[in-house]
């Protein structure tokens, strides 16, 4: 079965320190792999993808993710926190990159930038 | 549009009653993909259409859920007899399908979501 499975539910961070928010995925087939952020009462918004080009992923904001098919893992990072990246981080995958299926998500990781 | 549109954006019903949600999908994307946030942010796939027709189905609680999406109208979520445990926030989201070009046909574009409270 495909699952997915973020490692922290909360991540506490001081502004303008490194942020690593862990998520490791399950997959039998070459998944897509997404990390979407959520703010208060706010809808999702795409930060990255993978999706079998590039194992080093850019995103929006200075995020980006390495995807790692030996650790089954798709970390998110930001070499320096700003207050505005306080919010709850979804780690997502398609199992089957290509096609039109749902998509899994995890727990969330909820990260807080303290001044 | 160009961007995923949900009404309303607040819903409350007394225990019992229906409730419909709307979802207005991205124009010219062919698929369109409902979601259920619970409490501690748990997302639940509920239904996906390819055009008018269902995709794929699996995550719907038949007995009170239904969904359609018909030419020409926003999409729709109903639940018959609301019960409690139906607070959540519903996601709809909407994808190209093929005509979004290989690398970004899959993508799935969400709009803002209705908060349902059950009372």
């Amino acid at each position: 079965a495909q699952s997915v499975t973020q490692l922290d539910s909360h991540v506490s961070v001081s502004e303008g320190t490194p942020v690593l928010l862990r998520c490791n995925y399950s997959s039998s087939y070459s998944p897509s792999l997404f990390w979407y952020v959520q703010h208060p009462n706010k809808g999702l918004q795409l930060l990255l993808k993978y999706t079998s080009a590039a194992t080093l992923v850019k995103g929006i904001n200075g995020f980006e993710a390495e995807f790692k098919k030996s650790e089954t893992s798709f970390h998110l990072t930001k070499p320096s926190a700003h207050m505005s990246d306080a919010a709850e981080y979804f780690c997502v995958v398609k199992p089957y990159g290509g096609s039109q299926g749902n998509l899994i998500f995890g727990k969330g990781t909820k990260l807080s930038v303290k001044p | 549009g160009e961007e995923v549109a949900q009404t309303p954006k607040h819903l409350v019903r007394g225990e019992g009653q229906k409730a419909k949600l709307y979802c207005a999908p991205i124009k010219g994307h062919s698929y369109v993909f409902w979601y259920q946030q619970v409490l501690k942010n748990e997302f639940k796939f509920l239904i996906s259409f390819q055009n008018e027709n269902v995709f794929d189905e699996t995550g719907m609680p038949k007995e009170r859920f239904s969904a359609k999406c018909l030419p020409n109208s926003p999409c729709s979520l109903e639940i018959q007899a609301t019960k409690l445990e139906d607070s959540a926030v519903y996601f709809c989201a909407s994808s190209p399908g093929l005509a979004g070009g290989p690398v970004s046909y899959n993508e799935q574009f969400f709009g803002p979501g209705t908060r349902l409270t059950v009372l």
